[in-house]
């Protein structure tokens, strides 16, 4: 079964810092990959999506980036972090049926 | 993306079935229903899934509606740690994202 890792858990970083979330995933090859941004107390904002190596695409225009330099390893990037992105940084992995999801980083940007 | 209407909320108490209805009218006849969960700072979990027929598996049933453009999702015996917001979300097939709306915030009470 697959296995997503997210790292760290917690983040606190100041405005104007740049950002790297990781993301790796085990017990699959070549997986769909899923980036999703979870403000306190909303939905599920899809933020990236990766079907391949160097294949991005975004789905909501913001000071965030991603890339996809090994099959199994999502990275979520930010030059420059504003007050607006702090939330709950969620990876996923498609399967057969459905998304397995990981542990996801609480990022608050003071 | 087709789209799933949800109540806000909901509240059962322990021990109780519990049924949490889903709409979605425009449903195409190769959308999947999936339900997915999310516990308190954690990712989301994935649930169930159907596309017709009803569907039981260890953690729920999915109940569609003959003509498809609702379903439910029945806890049988509802516990405290089914307290969670339930997602859901139609699938089509081949698609290659998932997209979440807000969800039914159910509480269980003791």
């Amino acid at each position: 079964s697959q296995t997503i890792h997210q790292w760290p858990a917690t983040l606190v970083q100041p405005v104007g810092s740049p950002l790297s979330l990781e993301c790796t995933v085990e017990g699959t090859s070549n997986p769909n990959l899923y980036w999703y941004r979870q403000a306190a107390g909303r939905g599920l904002q899809l933020l990236f999506y990766s079907v391949g190596i160097g294949q991005i695409s975004s789905e909501v225009p913001q000071n965030l980036s991603a890339s996809r330099p090994q099959d199994r390893q999502f990275i979520l990037s930010s030059k420059k972090l504003l007050l607006s992105d702090s939330g709950f940084y969620l990876c996923a992995c498609a399967r057969n049926y459905g998304y397995t999801f990981g542990s996801g980083t609480r990022l608050t940007v003071v | 993306d087709a789209k799933t209407t949800q109540p806000n909320s909901m509240e059962s108490n322990e021990e109780e079935p519990v049924h949490l209805p889903c709409n979605h009218s425009t449903i195409s006849g190769t959308d999947y229903i999936h339900w997915y969960r999310q516990l308190p700072s954690q990712g989301p979990e994935y649930v169930i899934h159907g596309l017709t027929s009803n569907v039981n598996n260890r953690m729920a049933s999915l109940a569609i509606a003959e003509d498809r453009k609702s379903s439910t999702l029945i806890l049988h015996r509802a516990t405290l740690r089914d307290a969670a917001v339930y997602y859901c979300i139609l699938d089509p097939q081949g698609a290659q994202k998932l997209v979440f709306g807000q969800g039914t915030r159910l509480t269980i009470n003791p």
